[in-house]
């Protein structure tokens, strides 16, 4: 198994430019997310799915947007990169829809620079 | 009050030592209780629940006070590689997240 997979690695974008952050996993899980993390802001929940076809609000979702159309994927929309945005984010997954009982499983990461 | 508090650190200890580190919640509604270990650069990995009756793994014993709203985490004989940052976890009252504190980071030095 994979894992969870995250595309890009790094990335650089302009002010205003949209762009998708990649996530996949090979577990069959139900539960996955997003999170960025600041310096001395810790990891904060952007959105959340509980299965396919099924996502919802983080701590901090403006300026992001999530689908979940199979299992084993979730992407992160940037609509209109701004450098508040620039950060690392992190997508997990979870076996079951309890996202918060169960182990988390991170992906390595993509580290966003917005210009 | 922040959800999860924790000391931020860094902690400098020699090999060998003993470190704990302490964390607080803010919300009596949360069940599930949680370290992760994150390693610099690096995602974050789980690295033991917490468990009402406290528990340990090891050199690693985990410790819970739902009274307090406390968690702790000790960590006996230090060895290098214990160097990282150290996540206290709780989930959401909804159940349906995860929320972490900022970390303590630990150095361990021979």
């Amino acid at each position: 198994n994979a894992g969870v997979t995250q595309t890009p690695k790094f990335q650089v974008l302009k002010t205003g430019q949209s762009m998708t952050l990649q996530c996949a996993q090979d577990m069959n899980h139900e539960y996955m997310s997003w999170y960025r993390q600041d310096p001395g802001m810790g990891l904060r929940l952007i959105h959340y799915s509980v299965g396919a076809g099924i996502t919802d609000q983080g701590e901090v979702p403006n300026g992001y947007n999530v689908s979940r159309s199979t299992t084993e994927d979730f992407p992160l929309r940037l609509l209109s990169a701004a450098p508040s945005q620039t950060s690392v984010y992190f997508c997990a997954s979870s076996l079951t829809s309890g996202g918060g009982t169960d182990t988390q499983y991170f992906g390595p990461g993509t580290r966003l620079t917005v210009l | 009050r922040k959800e999860v508090e924790q000391d931020p650190g860094p902690f400098n200890v020699p090999e060998g030592a003993t470190v704990a580190f302490n964390c607080t919640y803010s919300n009596s509604a949360s069940q599930s209780f949680f370290w992760y270990r994150q390693d610099c650069r690096k995602e974050p990995k789980l690295l033991m629940s917490v468990y009402s009756s406290g528990n340990e793994d090891g050199r690693f014993t985990a410790q819970l006070n739902r009274a307090s709203q406390y968690i702790s985490l000790l960590i006996r004989d230090s060895k290098l590689s214990d160097s990282a940052t150290y996540l206290c976890v709780v989930n959401s009252p909804a159940g349906t997240a995860l929320i972490f504190g900022k970390g303590t980071t630990l150095s361990v030095s021979s």
